[in-house]
């Protein structure tokens, strides 16, 4: 059936340095990719998107790479802080039946250490 | 300030107990969905608006009833809750279908 796989689940990096998170998906339809920061007790947030028509895009400290041939997107963060550390959930979507269907990713945990 | 609310936070109820969590966003978004997370599953669609009077199943449907009477509020209602309903549940608003959603700080419901 269709899913994303979410690679690593938990991630510990040091303060300044990079993280990566992984995402491949299924079902190739899919056009839209999101990524989602959930911090505690609080409900997702977009931080970043990316459309099939594109193969990166960047918004300051955060970039989100598309390989479509390979089915997988990737969410990078440079310079990490403190503040970056929460949840973080990919998901896939595609086109059907006259609406949108999002597939979600499993989630990666992220500490980033002082 | 652009929101989605969701009440209650937190709920403990009973096997059998009607219950509705409300959802209601200020932003004038056509487009409105349930989800619920649960451990190792990340978020499950349950049903979503594509406008008001328009609604359909997501992918975990059963169980939930939803209605879109007014634009601004799309309520979950649980007829019978079971304790495999027990999850966080959250509801997101988006301008249209394959834009990006805003979500509240979702229900912890709990069915004893």
């Amino acid at each position: 059936g269709e899913n994303v796989e979410q690679h690593p689940s938990t991630l510990s990096v040091q303060e300044g340095d990079s993280a990566v998170i992984k995402c491949t998906y299924s079902d190739s339809a899919s056009n839209y990719f999101p990524w989602y920061k959930q911090e505690l007790g609080k409900g997702p947030q977009l931080i970043i998107d990316i459309r099939s028509n594109v193969g990166e895009k960047k918004d300051q400290r955060i970039a989100v790479t598309l390989n479509k041939t390979a089915k997988h997107f990737s969410l990078h963060i440079t310079e990490t802080q403190p503040e970056d550390s929460a949840v973080y959930f990919c998901a896939a979507a595609k086109p059907t039946s006259g609406t949108y269907k999002y597939i979600f990713g499993t989630g990666t945990r992220l500490k980033v250490l002082a | 300030e652009a929101q989605v609310t969701q009440n209650p936070r937190y709920l403990i109820t009973v096997t059998g107990k009607k219950l509705t969590v409300t959802c209601s966003q200020n932003m004038n978004h056509e487009y409105m969905s349930w989800y619920r997370q649960d451990p190792g599953l990340g978020l499950r669609q349950i049903y979503y608006s594509m406008n008001v009077e328009v609604t359909d199943k997501g992918d975990v449907p059963e169980g939930y009833k939803v209605s879109r009477k007014e634009k601004r509020n799309f309520p979950l209602i649980l007829e019978s809750p079971s304790p495999n309903q027990t999850s966080l549940y959250f509801c997101a608003s988006s301008w249209d279908r394959n834009q990006p959603q805003h979500f509240g700080d979702g229900t912890r419901l709990s069915i004893l």
